[in-house]
């Protein structure tokens, strides 16, 4: 079967940098998806890797082992308007999102 | 402004009615689709339309029924559902489908669906 591991939920503090794990077992790859999703509103796209390495786009970044079946998002400088659910999703072989559950993000002052 | 939007934004209905989800998107786009969304669970990916032909239907309930008149349009009917059915339903559109970032979906704000 095809799985999306994140962690349910972390906290962090205002100012401070965190990093969400997602692990995956999919049925091929051809990239993964970063979103960001305030509670009631809709996802919205961060980021997307195909190749291995790390993308940096302003105080986000995400990185990409696809050897290791592994990703993350490493938010910098956090800010309370950070706090959100951070989904992580994969491109299967026919081009199919396969979607992690997300990672609720709580961010202290 | 995310160039997707969804009507009504929230919805509350009988299990004998029948009701219709809209969506449209501003983008240009040649794939849309349709996602359900419960509470700690990964979105559930329901149809996919690929220049207005389905491509994907992953075994849902007939009571739930997608029509795409165009590129620009997606309809979701609903009929006697039930109160497992409450959740967000959310409509994405992608440039195409096929890789090369072109799969990067763009989601409208969703319909928050309650069946008594």
């Amino acid at each position: 079967g095809q799985n999306i591991d994140q962690p349910t939920e972390m906290t962090a503090t205002e100012g401070a940098i965190v990093q969400i794990n997602c692990t995956y077992q999919t049925s091929g790859f051809n990239g993964l998806f970063w979103y960001q999703q305030h509670a009631g509103e809709a996802p919205t796209f961060l980021s997307y890797n195909v190749l291995d390495g790390l993308e940096e786009k302003g105080r986000f970044s995400s990185f990409l082992s696809r050897s290791k079946g592994y990703s993350y998002l490493l938010l910098k400088e956090l800010q309370m308007k950070d706090s959100a659910s951070y989904l992580c999703a994969v491109l299967d072989s026919n081009y199919q999102l396969i979607w992690g559950a997300g990672t609720k993000l709580i961010i202290k002052p | 402004e995310t160039g997707v939007t969804q009507t009504p934004r929230h919805l509350v209905m009988g299990m004998t009615n029948k009701k219709s989800l809209k969506c449209e998107q501003h983008l240009g786009h040649n794939a849309m689709y349709w996602y359900k969304q419960s509470a700690k669970k990964p979105l559930e990916l329901m149809f996919v339309y690929s220049l207005e032909e389905r491509v994907e239907n992953n075994s849902v309930p007939s009571r739930f029924s997608p029509e795409c008149p165009n590129s620009s349009h997606l309809f979701l009917h609903l009929h006697t559902l039930q109160p497992e059915d409450s959740a967000l339903y959310l409509c994405a559109s992608s440039q195409d489908r096929g890789g090369s970032g072109k799969d990067t979906q763009y989601f409208g704000p969703g319909t928050r669906l309650t069946v008594l």
